[in-house]
């Protein structure tokens, strides 16, 4: 299947700092790419979807503003924590899609700590 | 909104039995069902998917079975192991989009 990865595995920052998290398709390109967070012992919640060049598409409730998602290449997607604060501790995973293809590829998550 | 949920949130299998994980969709519209295993502090996993046109598909040691009439999923694990132990999400699509909603999840814990 394709491959899906994402950098860094495990990040650690203050609150109020901002932290970027890089998600790749290695051997596909991905028209579209979206990005969900995981709370513990909770389902995937989509965050965002965004395609190739062209603005993400937030959920309801997600805050654009503070969740900054940049789709510039058919390769890779990223995605900015701004002003962290301890409350946006979760699992950040991203997951890929070719042109008008249904499956999505995950990739393994980033865990976010703000301390 | 639509949502898709699962009954039961902890199964429990000795090794070398079936495993029977459970999924109900609200979505009438939905057509497209995947099955995602997902180990411990890992991103989910493809196991396999159904569209709507179908009621059965086998995989390796897999097997999902969809009921449209009353909205059901179902993913069949033969001669469970103790690598299968994980949480296994339902997820479905509706057609025209690639957005995929995820159910609450199942954790399956497998007994040596």
């Amino acid at each position: 299947g394709a491959v899906v990865s994402q950098h860094p595995s495990r990040v650690i920052c203050k609150s109020g700092t901002s932290v970027k998290i890089e998600c790749r398709s290695l051997d596909f390109q991905a028209t579209t790419m979206f990005w969900y967070r995981q709370f513990p012992k909770q389902s995937l919640m989509l965050m965002a979807t965004s395609n190739e060049g062209s603005k993400a598409t937030y959920e309801q409730g997600v805050e654009k503003d503070k969740f900054l998602i940049n789709h510039a290449s058919l390769t890779l997607s990223t995605l900015t924590v701004t002003s962290a604060h301890p409350e946006d501790s979760s699992f950040y995973i991203c997951s890929a899609s070719g042109q008008g293809a249904r499956e999505q590829y995950f990739g393994p998550g980033t865990r976010l700590t703000v301390t | 909104g639509e949502s898709v949920g699962l009954h039961l949130p902890t199964l429990s299998v000795q090794e070398g039995d079936n495993s029977i994980i459970n999924c109900a969709y609200s979505n009438s519209a939905s057509d497209y069902f995947i099955w995602y295993k997902q180990e411990s502090g890992k991103g989910p996993q493809f196991i396999i998917d159904i569209r709507s046109n179908m009621d059965k598909r086998q995989g390796q040691r897999v097997t999902v079975l969809l009921n449209k009439t009353v909205k059901h999923l179902s993913l069949q694990i033969a001669a469970t192991q103790p690598g299968d132990s994980a949480v296994y999400f339902c997820a479905e699509n509706s057609g025209g989009y690639q957005k995929v909603t995820f159910g609450t999840g199942t954790k399956l814990q497998v007994i040596p």
